[in-house]
């Protein structure tokens, strides 16, 4: 199972708002909508940030938001703030009943 | 409040063998499936393996397939990943997160690093 692709770094200055895309393939991001995306800060464990493309857990600002068109899923941050700034990462269940992950995209808030 | 904490990493030669443990508490520990997960260092995350609440079902990525088992011990509230024929490229932090039940992992252990060197 080949990694999802995400970009490996998006920016953007406050108050903006950023786009990471997550590419997968018609056995995984566009078999289901099971699209989950995680934050990390370095050092840290990944927190969940949206579940089931669009998503939000209780406790995540809406300024996040998840959609999904084919085999892309895209988040999306909007007024960027400093807190923003960690490595996301999209993760997609398969057809093999498996998981696959993005290989990471670094946001820095400029 | 849901805790996982691993333990059981560390320097291990090639070909050699580990068991890490996550300990879980905070939730109802049989009724949810577990998995561990993997990210190489200043690399993404990997799935590594999957175990049903009662033990019954358990699911590998390719890459560790014959030569990791994982289990649980529901009475001690334990995952457990037995890792054998262990290779550099099993250098990793290993973390345990619990199944969000939308196919998802919705609370991850603090990692524990295991490192596969001569």
């Amino acid at each position: 199972q080949s990694a999802l692709t995400q970009p490996a770094s998006v920016s953007g200055s406050p108050g903006q708002s950023i786009t990471i895309s997550c590419t997968g393939t018609s056995s995984d991001v566009g078999a289901y909508n099971y699209v989950t995306w995680y934050r990390q800060y370095p050092g840290k464990a990944p927190t969940l940030m949206i579940y089931d493309v669009t998503e939000r857990p209780s406790g995540v600002s809406d300024r996040f938001s998840g959609s999904k068109s084919g085999n892309t899923a895209s988040l999306t941050i909007s007024g960027l703030q400093s807190e923003d700034e960690a490595d996301y990462y999209c993760s997609s269940y398969t057809t093999s009943v498996t998981w696959v992950f993005g290989g990471g995209t670094k946001l820095t808030v400029l | 409040e849901v805790q996982l904490v691993e333990s059981g990493g560390g320097l291990v030669q090639p070909g050699g063998s580990l068991r890490l443990s996550c300990a879980a508490s905070g939730f109802t520990f049989k009724e949810y499936w577990m998995h561990w997960i993997r990210q190489a260092p200043g690399k993404g995350l990997v799935w590594v393996s999957r175990i049903k609440g009662d033990g019954s079902h358990t699911v590998y990525a390719d890459s560790v397939k014959g030569r990791f088992t994982v289990s649980r011990d529901n009475a001690k509230n334990t995952l457990f990943l037995q890792m054998n024929s262990l290779r550099a490229e099993d250098t990793a932090v290993y973390y345990c997160a619990r199944d969000g039940d939308h196919w998802n992992f919705d609370y991850w252990g603090q990692g524990n690093l295991v490192t596969v060197s001569s």
